[in-house]
């Protein structure tokens, strides 16, 4: 059974710090991996996706991939509290168009 | 560009009365797409989804089930609800970006069934 697993928080950091979110996953065949951001009340927005090693940038957002650790993580640069909301990881296997999601980190960030 | 519909935004329904919620995708063709619950203080569960008109995949039995009328239209129905069906119900739709299949949600419909 494909599992995904977060830490379900809350991690609280102060404005202007770095939040960092983990993500493991237990299928080896994974080949993609993504990050959303749900606030309260609403439905999940894409933030980006990985699939190679290593790390990827967007804006004050960067997803680190290790397939070997078969870990994933999104660090957010600046925290503002407008970053406050659930981060889902979701994992697709190679073939598949079903991802498993996590079942989500709280974050909140303090003035 | 593309967007997706939900509607009704929330329902309120009676234990026993039937359910319609309707999805829908414009600005694209043949598109994936998936039918989600999420309850409250928990995770995603993928109810149903579809690759063409009229294949429905269901991936967890329950009295809801779900229908495929159009490319971009994807329905979500019950005969009768439980309590149990209470939840935020999201539809979503994927399509190939670049190398992987990427998911992308709608707005969403809150359900409370009383």
């Amino acid at each position: 059974q494909k599992e995904v697993e977060q830490n379900s928080g809350p991690l609280s950091v102060p404005e202007g710090a770095i939040a960092s979110l983990n993500c493991t996953y237990s299928d080896r065949g994974s080949q993609s991996f993504f990050w959303y951001r749900q606030y309260s009340g609403k439905s999940p927005e894409l933030i980006m996706f990985i699939y190679s090693n290593g790390d990827k940038e967007d804006g004050r957002f960067t997803a680190q991939l290790n397939k070997a650790s078969q870990y994933v993580s999104l660090l957010i640069r600046d925290s503002q509290p407008s970053d406050s909301a659930t981060y889902l990881c979701a994992v697709l296997s190679g073939g598949s168009y079903i991802p498993t999601f996590g079942r989500g980190t709280s974050l909140i960030v303090h003035p | 560009s593309q967007t997706i519909h939900q509607w009704p935004a929330t329902l309120v329904q009676p234990v026993g009365s039937p359910l319609s919620l309707e999805c829908t995708v414009e600005g694209t063709s043949n598109p994936n797409l998936y039918w989600y619950r999420q309850a409250a203080g928990r995770g995603l569960q993928l109810l149903f989804y579809s690759v063409g008109i009229g294949q429905i995949s269901s991936e967890v039995p329950q009295n809801l089930s779900a229908s495929r009328p159009q490319d971009r239209q994807f329905i979500l129905s019950s005969k009768k609800l439980l309590l149990s069906d209470s939840g935020f119900y999201l539809c979503a739709w994927s399509r190939i970006a670049g190398r992987t299949d990427t998911q992308y949600f709608g707005p969403g419909t809150r359900l409370t069934v009383l």
